[in-house]
């Protein structure tokens, strides 16, 4: 499967914990981003990467939030201190170009 | 004022029938335009690019009207297979910066029943 792929796909963690999720975009595409999609709400941007480059930070990104990207290939989103409210479906996505993003299944987290 | 609105629906139709779905933006910066369609829990897959002159997949057409910062998804002959939530999106090119992050309406749920 050469599409983007995202794991885990589901994490159930407590309030307060940290999780990590891994984003693994299409081979050779260079643009990767986060998006966070609640229940009944499109998804709303996070971050953007061009190459190991972190381009852009939506305000929705609190501090308890950091995404990486060191060689320009997978990527990371670490949530700190997890709250309720950060339960959602966290989305990856990646392009070669402007337009076109193609997305991976999503991290479906939930914080109890 | 939400930047990308959409009717939510649900839009139930039988199989066959045609349905329209409308959506504005506000942001008359906005540079590209699309249709995404998403499954019950499923990630979004791009349906379709919308173009000033109007283009057509299929079954589907788009309409982007710029003046009225509007777009406009129409299904004909509405399959059951195109049940799904219908997101518009629009693409704000960011000259200065980064482009490319792309703003999601809420979605328009597709029903259509036998």
């Amino acid at each position: 499967d050469t599409g983007v792929s995202q794991d885990p796909r589901h994490k159930i963690t407590k309030r307060g914990q940290n999780v990590t999720f891994r984003c693994d975009p299409i081979s050779e595409h260079n643009r990767l981003y986060w998006y966070r999609q609640t229940l009944g709400q499109g998804p709303e941007f996070l971050t953007y990467f061009q190459n190991e480059a972190q381009l852009e930070k939506s305000r929705l990104l609190s501090d308890r939030f950091s995404a990486e990207r060191p060689k320009g290939s997978f990527s990371t989103l670490e949530i700190q201190r997890t709250e309720q409210g950060d339960s959602a479906m966290y989305l990856c996505a990646s392009s070669q170009t402007s337009y076109e993003q193609y997305f991976g299944p999503g991290t479906r987290l939930t914080v109890t | 004022r939400k930047e990308v609105e959409q009717d939510p629906g649900p839009f139930n139709v039988p199989e066959g029938a045609t349905v329209a779905f409308n959506c504005t933006y506000s942001n008359s910066a906005s540079q590209s335009f699309f249709w995404y369609r998403q499954d019950c829990r499923k990630e979004p897959k791009l349906l379709m690019s919308v173009y000033s002159s109007g283009n057509e997949d299929g079954r589907f057409t788009a309409q982007l009207n710029r003046a009225s910062q509007y777009i406009s998804l129409l299904i004909r002959d509405s399959k059951l297979s195109d049940s799904a939530t219908y997101l518009c999106v629009v693409n704000l090119m960011n000259y200065g910066g980064s482009q490319g992050n792309l703003i999601f309406g809420k979605g328009t749920k597709l029903s259509v029943k036998p």
